[in-house]
């Protein structure tokens, strides 16, 4: 079945600073790639995703990566603030499947 | 806010009851899809519906139960509830039924069996 696995599971970096979090998966057949953030007692927010066509794709500060060939994906952040504190999870999918498929998450501590 | 609403916010309730969780979907939204997020167990998907019918089953157990109203709202059915059922439920809503549509995700139902 399908599996995700990311890494690390605790990320703690100072303001300012860079945050990269990476993922791989199992499927093949997966080209459908979100990332979520989850707020302490929220839902998980769609922050960005990427599809098996494209590389790389970037939203102001945030930018996901894609290497099908080596099946990961990654998330960088830039320019972090202390905001951007959570618990960021990668998930997969593809267009015959309809479950997203969660990698384990990482929590992101922005030290101000 | 993503425009996915959940009811209630918080539940308690014993083991051995039953429990009615309730989801509505974005405006133009025909899919619902059920997940739990567990300490143990992460996120998981449960099941899936796409305007009224099933589309797609994941981890559920036979005690749970879902389904989806002409109006498109859903409900999640949980029975006969035991101490490991009491985790975060979540619904998303997307606007297609297959894989590589963006699933948004409600608030959560906070479940605790005791």
């Amino acid at each position: 079945g399908e599996n995700v696995e990311q890494h690390p599971s605790t990320l703690s970096v100072q303001e300012g600073d860079s945050a990269v979090i990476k993922c791989t998966y199992s499927d093949s057949a997966s080209n459908y790639f979100p990332w979520y953030k989850q707020e302490l007692g929220k839902g998980p927010q769609l922050i960005i995703d990427i599809r098996s066509n494209v590389g790389e794709k970037k939203d102001q500060r945030i930018a996901v990566t894609l290497n099908k060939t080596a099946k990961h994906f990654s998330l960088h952040i830039t320019e972090t603030q202390p905001e951007d504190s959570a618990v960021y999870f990668c998930a997969e999918t593809h267009n015959a499947g309809n479950m997203l498929t969660f990698g384990g998450g990482t929590r992101l501590m922005v030290k101000p | 806010d993503s425009g996915v609403t959940q009811t209630p916010k918080h539940l308690i309730t014993a083991t051995g009851q039953r429990v009615t969780l309730r989801c509505s979907p974005r405006s133009g939204d025909l899919s619902v899809y059920w997940y739990q997020q567990s300490l143990d167990q992460g996120l998981q998907f449960l099941i899936q519906y796409y305007n009224g019918e099933e589309r797609a089953k994941g981890n559920i157990l036979e005690r749970f139960s879902a389904q989806q109203f002409p109006d498109l709202h859903s409900e999640l059915n949980l029975s006969s509830l035991e101490l490991g059922d009491s985790a975060l439920y979540f619904c998303a809503s997307s606007v297609g039924g297959l894989g590589g549509y963006e699933q948004y995700f409600g608030p959560g139902t906070r479940l605790t069996v005791t």
